[in-house]
């Protein structure tokens, strides 16, 4: 079976400072990635996707940026952390070979930025 | 632009009742519909998923429809449970084919 794991679970880090979430998924090959954005009295909203290693596209203009390194590992990362980047960090998978399949969500990292 | 709107925002009701939470998007060329649970601090977790060409599905006590047409689909579930109390998020499928769109949910309360 699946499993898709994120860390860490919480953060608390100082407007300025840099930021690294990571995600791995187990038990699947070559999975479509993603990092959404929960943000208070706000829904989900995709900031990043990967179809493959080394392939990131970015959905909205932002103080983030996405990697993947590795074919199950995604990092969510910023040089210097803003107040508005506080949110609940969702990273999910989805079987390659269709961008419309199911997608699984992890536990989420929930970031504030003071 | 996809617009995702759930109704009722939140929702209370006393155990083993049925109830129906309601969906509706702007765009009806959609590709799939997705709901999902979501509790307090946690992650989502998948409770069913439509393709645009099928009409409902169904896990256990929970009914999924969809009627892409009028741009709407309903999570029904029986015999309501404490254990069900969450908030529940209705996703959609945008143009790109990877974003899902999410609406705000609503936040179901049971009481035993």
């Amino acid at each position: 079976s699946q499993t898709i794991h994120q860390w860490p679970a919480t953060l608390v880090q100082p407007v300025g400072s840099p930021l690294s979430l990571e995600c791995t998924v187990e038990g699947t090959s070559n999975p479509n990635l993603y990092w959404y954005r929960q943000a208070a009295g706000r829904g989900l909203q995709l900031l990043f996707y990967s179809v493959g290693i080394g392939q990131i596209s970015s959905e909205v203009p932002q103080n983030l940026s996405a990697s993947r390194p590795q074919d199950r590992q995604f990092i969510l990362s910023s040089k210097k952390l803003l107040l508005s980047d506080s949110g609940f960090y969702l990273c999910a998978w989805g079987r390659a070979g269709g961008a419309y399949n199911e997608q699984f969500f992890g536990p989420g990292t929930r970031l504030t930025v003071l | 632009k996809q617009e995702v709107t759930q109704i009722p925002a939140a929702l209370s009701v006393p155990e083993g009742e049925n109830l129906v939470l309601n969906c509706s998007f702007t765009d009806s060329a959609i590709y799939n519909l997705q709901w999902f649970r979501q509790d307090p601090g946690k992650g989502l977790t998948s409770l069913l998923l439509i393709q645009s060409s099928q009409r409902e599905q169904t896990s256990g006590r929970l009914n999924a429809s969809l009627d892409k047409s009028s741009g709407r689909s309903t999570l029904y579930i029986a015999a309501s449970q404490p254990g069900d109390s969450a908030t529940y998020l209705c996703a959609v499928i945008a143009d790109s084919g990877y974003a899902l769109n999410f609406g705000k949910g609503t936040s179901l309360l049971v009481t035993p």
